[in-house]
């Protein structure tokens, strides 16, 4: 069965600081990876995904992918109180360039909670 | 900005009923589908559906869901006789899947939250 986990937290931390999420899946098949911010009460929403191993930017956002170790890590550098919600990891056994239909497999999601 | 759209946002239902979650995915999307998160739970895949069939299932999605595209827009998932267990926030959502067109994003309606009594 495919698993993904995560540190369900709540993982507390200062204004300003960087936040590091964590998550590890099962399926060495699964070839992009998903980063979901959901605020209570809310729907999903996209932050990153990533494709290949190694980091991808985007903002005060970083996704790091290490597919030997199966691990994806997201950062959050100077995290604001907005930050705060819950982080949801998702994996997809297609890549980039394959059509077909996004069947995520998602964590249960890390609580972020950012201390003004 | 282009969204995909939920109705009703909270249905509350008797045992047994059948209940209709609608939804309206964005409009030059190509795949459709239906994910729910029991509170507290995990987001977990129910179908996906492409050009007027069901692309892909999981093992929840048994014979009591169902999926249909009535029109050109709406796109509806089927609880034929809810129980307990069935209470849950059921999101729509739809991706543009085709290669170059492939942003790596599914967008997500706002959900529908199901109660059953």
């Amino acid at each position: 069965q495919k698993e993904v986990e995560q540190n369900s937290g709540p993982l507390s931390v200062p204004e300003g600081a960087i936040a590091s999420l964590n998550c590890t899946y099962s399926d060495r098949g699964s070839q992009s990876f998903f980063w979901y911010r959901q605020y209570s009460g809310k729907s999903p929403e996209l932050i990153m995904f990533i494709y290949s191993n190694g980091d991808k930017e985007d903002g005060r956002f970083t996704a790091q992918l290490n597919k030997a170790s199966q691990y994806v890590s997201l950062l959050i550098r100077d995290s604001q109180p907005s930050d705060s919600a819950t982080y949801l990891c998702a994996v997809n056994p297609r890549g980039y360039s394959g059509a077909g239909s996004y069947q995520l497999t998602f964590g249960k999601g890390t609580k972020l909670s950012v201390i003004p | 900005e282009p969204e995909v759209t939920q109705t009703p946002s909270h249905q509350v239902t008797q045992m047994g009923q059948e209940v209709i979650l609608r939804c309206v995915p964005i409009s030059n999307h190509l795949y459709f589908y239906w994910y729910r998160q029991i509170l507290g739970q995990k987001v977990e895949f129910l179908v996906s559906f492409y050009n007027n069939e069901i692309s892909e299932k999981s093992e929840i999605f048994d014979d009591q869901f169902s999926v249909e595209r009535p029109d050109g827009s709406n796109f509806t998932l089927k609880i034929r006789s809810t129980k307990l267990e069935d209470s849950a926030m059921y999101f729509c959502a739809s991706s543009a899947t085709w290669g170059f067109l492939n942003t790596g994003e599914l967008f997500f309606g706002e959900g529908s939250r199901l109660t059953v009594l």
